[in-house]
């Protein structure tokens, strides 16, 4: 089955600073890779997503980037603030699954005042 | 619109009891899919329905059952409760073959 695994586990920035999270897949046949922020107590939100037949997707302060040769995608989120602060979690599925999602270990994102 | 909404949020319930979650997936989603996030990990994906079957299963032992209702909503039954059980339960709802909305999770205590 398809593993994901996630790196840092823990990130600290100052606010304005940028952020990389890494993640890298196992499974070939993956082809959708969503990253959620998770608050405290609360349940993961989707934030942005790419698709095998695209390199990079940008949304304002966050993008995506895939490659497909070498199996990692990474986030990046620019001009931090300290409500971007949460655990992020990539993830990766086959778009045939129906919303099945292996996710990453997580990422504690802290953003500095 | 409202989103996905699980219930309860939290519950507590003693070793080798049984247990019923509950799930309402977006308006106009047709698959749910049930993960289990123990603290400080990412979510372990259960099962998935789609149209009221089940689509998929992950690595749980039987204990664990889930159906799909006619209105599309959920439940994630699990019995003989264990300690190791205690976890945070999401339902995700989805209306394509790959986007997946997240509840807030219902918050299982096994004590």
């Amino acid at each position: 089955g398809e593993n994901v695994e996630q790196h840092p586990s823990t990130l600290s920035v100052q606010e304005g600073d940028s952020a990389v999270i890494k993640c890298t897949y196992s499974d070939s046949a993956s082809n959708y890779f969503p990253w959620y922020k998770q608050e405290l107590g609360k349940g993961p939100q989707l934030i942005i997503d790419i698709r095998s037949n695209v390199g990079e997707k940008k949304d304002q302060r966050i993008a995506v980037t895939l490659n497909k040769t070498a199996k990692h995608f990474s986030l990046h989120i620019t001009e931090t603030q300290p409500e971007d602060s949460a655990v992020y979690f990539c993830a990766a599925s086959q778009g045939t699954s129906y919303g099945k999602l292996t996710f990453g270990q997580g990422t504690i994102l802290t953003v500095h005042p | 619109d409202a989103g996905v909404t699980q219930s309860p949020t939290h519950l507590i319930k003693t070793r080798g009891q049984q247990v019923t979650l509950r799930c309402s997936p977006i308006s106009g989603h047709k698959s749910v899919s049930w993960y289990q996030q123990v603290l400080g990990q990412g979510p372990q994906f259960i099962f998935q329905y789609y149209e009221k079957e089940e689509r998929g299963r992950g690595n749980f032992p039987d204990r664990f059952s889930a159906r799909q209702f006619p209105n599309y909503s959920s439940e994630l039954n699990v019995n003989a409760l264990l300690l190791g059980d205690s976890a945070l339960y999401l339902c995700a709802s989805s209306l394509s073959r790959a986007e997946a909305f997240f509840g807030q999770g219902t918050r299982l205590t096994v004590v």
